[in-house]
């Protein structure tokens, strides 16, 4: 069983819908990362966090330390919103390690 | 902004070649970072560095090693290119504090 899971592996909706991205984990952490990666395969940080929840634009990502859960949300989805989506988790033994899970594709259609 | 560059972004090499990749960051991280991506497998770590001259395996290190000369480049070394190596190689870097990591832009190696 990976150390990180997340749900759903695909996703496709239109455009304009509100999207949650599930990651859990079943590791004890200090930080969880969510990570973005469009196609031609650049990745950019999108939060980094800790305990309760993050705001930028129109995603928002939350993270439950109780119950090793956190979700990403986007609201009023946009086509450029496409990409695939990835947690990552900084374990409390790791060091400066990540572990990552294995990413949700996005699709949102106009 | 922090930079993180990598020398190629797609290269062929044939099987058995040397094959380096390097990587480059511009904000003087202590950090860096090779991770190979693979469809369904997701982002694995290869090798990491904390310092110049330092390196630690990750959790896929067999058929590669690195090199950290200087503090900005951080280099991945194929001794002996095979076909399983085929794959995007990514490089990040991050300060020892902050711990956010920030990527390159990738390579796509195909070994034929």
């Amino acid at each position: 069983k990976n150390e990180v899971e997340q749900s759903p592996q695909n996703l496709t909706a239109q455009e304009g819908e509100f999207i949650t991205i599930n990651c859990s984990y079943s590791v004890g952490i200090s930080a969880l990362h969510w990570l973005q990666q469009h196609p031609g395969g650049g990745i950019v940080s999108l939060f980094m966090l800790s305990s309760g929840k993050k705001k930028h634009g129109r995603l928002i990502a939350t993270i439950n330390i109780q119950e090793k859960h956190s979700s990403l949300h986007i609201t009023a989805s946009h086509p450029r919103d496409s990409a695939v989506y990835i947690c990552a988790v900084r374990i409390i033994q790791g060091a400066q390690k990540l572990v990552f899970g294995q990413g949700t594709r996005l699709t949102i259609n106009p | 902004d922090v930079k993180v560059t990598q020398s190629s972004r797609y290269l062929v090499k044939r099987t058995g070649e040397k094959v380096f990749l390097e990587c480059v960051q511009d904000m003087d991280h202590e950090n860096m970072f090779w991770y190979r991506q693979d469809p369904g497998l997701g982002l694995r770590l290869i090798y990491f560095s904390y310092d110049v001259k330092m390196k630690e395996k990750g959790d896929i290190p067999e058929g590669y090693s690195v090199s950290r000369e200087k503090k900005e480049r951080f280099s991945l070394i194929l001794e002996s290119a095979s076909t399983n190596q085929t794959s995007m190689y990514l490089c990040a870097s991050s300060d020892r504090v902050i711990t956010e990591q920030y990527f390159g832009p990738g390579t796509r190696l195909t070994v034929t």
